[in-house]
């Protein structure tokens, strides 16, 4: 069965410092990543995906994440981060046909000023 | 438009009453979710339609009832609700039943059962 794993629960960072949020999934085949933000009080956006192709995938508000398959990792960076990016992260992974999400268990992400 | 719209965003109902939550999009898609979030933790998706046939049931106890009259539409009536089951309600849309596709959700309905 597939799994994800957020490895932090929380990360403190300070304005306009670098953030990594990491994620670790278990499948055997070939799957479809995805991280998603959700803001107080708000339903969940859509940050970035991977389905194929470069490794490499840049999303919405600055963040970009790596897929490496040999780690089966799909970290979330972000070079310089703001106030507003102060939320709850959520790396997902579904498998092939079916479109069944699997969570991790989210990142909350504190920014001080 | 890619929004998808749920009514209403707070709702507050006692153990004895009925009440149903409402979901729109009109992005043209042809699976919709219904997923229950508790504070701190992620979405458990409970209900899955796909071409507005109820393809998954995450083994939902039945005082949770989905219904989808069409395909911009989906409900779920709540009847006999227990405290437990406050949370926040969020649905979700996808172009299809596919694990390449991504899936837009809404703001969320916050219920509390008292």
């Amino acid at each position: 069965a597939q799994s994800v794993t957020q490895l932090d629960s929380q990360v403190p960072v300070f304005e306009e410092a670098p953030v990594e949020l990491r994620c670790n999934y278990s499948s055997s085949v070939s799957v479809y990543l995805f991280w998603y933000v959700q803001y107080p009080n708000q339903g969940l956006q859509l940050l970035l995906k991977y389905l194929s192709g470069s490794t490499l995938v840049k999303g919405i508000n600055g963040f970009e994440a790596e897929f490496n398959k040999s780690q089966t990792s799909f970290h979330l960076r972000k070079p310089s981060v703001h106030i507003s990016d102060t939320a709850e992260y959520f790396c997902a992974v579904s498998e092939g046909v079916a479109g069944k999400l699997i969570f991790g268990q989210g990142t909350e992400l504190s920014v001080k000023p | 438009d890619t929004e998808v719209t749920q009514t209403p965003k707070h709702l507050v109902m006692g153990m004895t009453n009925k009440k149903s939550l409402k979901c729109e999009q009109h992005m043209g898609h042809r699976a919709m979710y219904w997923y229950k979030q508790k504070a701190k933790k992620p979405p458990e998706l409970m209900f899955v339609y796909s071409y507005e046939k109820l393809s998954i049931n995450e083994s939902v106890p039945s005082r949770f009832s989905p219904e989808c009259p069409n395909s911009s539409l989906l409900n779920l009536h709540l009847h006999a609700l227990q405290p437990e089951d406050s949370a926040l309600y969020l649905c979700a849309s996808s172009q299809d039943y596919s694990g390449s596709y991504e899936q837009y959700f809404g703001p969320g309905t916050r219920l509390t059962v008292t």
